[in-house]
C-alpha cells in the first residue's frame, strides 16, 4: 500500500514571501499521479495542482509550482507572492492506477499567512 | 457548476444510535469516496465505490457500512454510533481516469455524544 507523508505540521510564512511545502511518498508502481489539494477554513477541498509521474517536466499553476523528483519520492509545493487567502490546509495525495484509483492523502500541513 | 452535496454540515448524534451520512454527485463520476479527516492524520479512507451496488473497503471501515444504489448517491452509516467516530466526514467523487481530480463535499462533522 502506499503511503504519503507530510513532515510539517505547521508552516508560517510572510505575505508576499515564497514557501515549500513538502511530501514524500512510498510506492513500487511507476505509473501514477500526484495532487496537492487546499481547505480553507470553509472546508471545502478544492485542488491547487497536479503532476503526473511520466512528465519529468514539474507542474505550474500561476504563483503554484511544484519540484517533483521521482527516484527520492518527493513532491514538494512551492507557493510565490503568498497571499492572505493561501491561508489553508495543504494535502498532498497519490493516486495510483491499480487499486481502485483509490487517492490516499497525508496528513496535511497547516499554512498561516502573516500580514 | 459541478457539486458534490452532504446532507448534513453538523450533526449531533447519541451513542448507539444508527446514523446514515448521504452524498449526491452530479457529474455523472463512476468514483465515489468516504473519508474520515482528523487533526494529524489527514484523510483516511472508510470505503469506495466503483459503480452502482459495488464497494471496497478502505483503510477503516471497522464500524461503517456504506451504500451505492444510484450511481449518484453515495451513503455511509454507522451501525451503531460510538463516541470515537466523533470526526469529520468527506465525501468525494472522480471519474475513473487516473488523471482526474476528485471534487469533494463540504464535510459533515459528526459529534457523538
Amino acid at each position: 500500500a502506499q503511503t504519503v507523508t507530510q513532515s510539517q505540521p505547521e508552516m508560517s510564512v510572510q505575505e508576499a514571501e515564497t514557501v515549500t511545502l513538502s511530501c514524500t511518498y512510498d510506492t513500487s508502481e511507476s505509473d501514477y499521479y500526484l495532487f496537492w489539494y487546499k481547505q480553507p477554513p470553509s472546508r471545502q477541498m478544492i485542488l491547487v495542482i497536479r503532476q503526473e509521474a511520466y512528465k519529468q517536466q514539474n507542474a505550474t499553476e500561476n504563483r503554484f509550482s511544484v519540484n517533483f523528483q521521482k527516484a527520492a519520492k518527493s513532491f514538494s509545493l512551492k507557493i510565490s507572492d503568498s497571499q492572505l487567502g493561501d491561508a489553508a490546509m495543504y494535502f498532498c495525495a497519490y493516486r495510483s492506477p491499480n487499486a481502485g484509483n483509490m487517492l490516499t492523502f497525508g496528513g496535511g500541513t497547516r499554512l498561516m499567512v502573516k500580514p | 457548476d459541478v457539486k458534490v452535496t452532504q446532507s448534513s454540515r453538523y450533526l449531533v448524534k447519541r451513542t448507539g444510535e444508527k446514523v446514515f451520512l448521504e452524498c449526491v454527485q452530479d457529474m455523472d463520476h463512476e468514483n465515489m469516496f468516504w473519508y474520515r479527516q482528523d487533526p494529524g492524520l489527514g484523510l483516511r479512507l472508510i470505503y469506495f465505490s466503483y459503480d452502482v451496488k459495488m464497494k471496497e473497503k478502505g483503510d477503516i471501515p471497522e464500524g461503517y457500512s456504506v451504500s451505492r444504489e444510484k450511481k449518484e448517491r453515495f451513503s455511509l452509516i454507522l451501525e451503531s454510533a460510538s463516541t470515537n467516530q466523533t470526526s469529520m466526514y468527506l465525501c468525494a467523487s472522480n471519474l475513473i481516469q487516473t488523471n482526474t481530480e476528485a471534487f469533494f463535499g463540504q464535510g459533515t462533522r459528526l459529534t457523538v455524544v
